[in-house]
């Protein structure tokens, strides 16, 4: 059974500051693994995707990594903006023909502070 | 582009009362997942579609709960007779195909069974 586990389940920094969001997970046989942002009573905005071939990504000030073999991936966010405030979700998705489900850590919420 | 749409945004309703959850997906997205998302429990995965038919059920807790899609489009979530422990946010998402696309949610569903 996959477990996805983040850590620190909080993090709290001053405006500017650059960041790492770390994720891990037990099975190394994944499909891909997807970095996600919740804003309080919101649904989820995707900010990256990974595929298992693949071993980052990049959209602006943030920048996702993929180590298979550890099973751990880091969601990087340069230059921390108050706006950046809200909870990082990883998940993961195993590789199987019909399986749809991703498996999802319980988040990190990060507070920039201005 | 329009996201996804889910509806009733808010769901109160009576214990053994059965709730129907509604979820239009981005269009032309082919691929559409059902998840749960609850205090002590994160996000659970539920059920996922391609197309109208349903590969992956294995999410779904109880006979109580089912799902359906017509026209590749809408989907249907169902929870009959309702318990207290069915309170939570219901996610949906969708992606263009089940292969390597990221999933784009909706801002869920907040049920509550008193």
């Amino acid at each position: 059974k996959q477990e996805v586990t983040q850590i620190p389940a909080a993090l709290s920094v001053p405006e500017g500051e650059n960041l790492v969001l770390n994720c891990s997970f037990t099975d190394s046989a994944i499909y891909n693994l997807q970095w996600f942002r919740q804003d309080p009573g919101k649904g989820l905005t995707s900010l990256l995707l990974i595929q298992s071939s693949q071993r980052e990504q990049t959209s602006g000030r943030l920048n996702a990594s993929l180590d298979k073999s550890s099973g751990r991936s880091t969601l990087y966010i340069a230059a921390s903006q108050p706006g950046d405030s809200a909870t990082y979700l990883c998940a993961v998705r195993l590789r199987n023909t019909n399986a749809g489900k991703s498996t999802f850590g319980d988040g990190t919420t990060l507070t920039v502070k201005p | 582009g329009a996201g996804v749409s889910q509806s009733p945004s808010n769901k109160v309703t009576e214990k053994g009362k059965d709730v129907e959850l509604r979820c239009d997906p981005i269009s032309g997205h082919t691929a559409l997942y059902w998840y749960r998302q609850s205090l002590g429990q994160g996000l659970e995965f539920l059920i996922y579609f391609q197309g109208n038919s349903a590969p992956d059920k294995s999410g779904l807790p109880s006979d109580r709960f089912s799902a359906e899609r017509t026209g590749g489009s809408v989907s249907t979530l169902t929870i009959q007779r309702t318990q207290q422990e069915d309170s939570a946010v219901y996610l949906c998402a969708s992606s263009l195909s089940y292969s390597n696309q990221p999933q784009h949610f909706g801002d869920g569903t907040r049920l509550s069974i008193l």
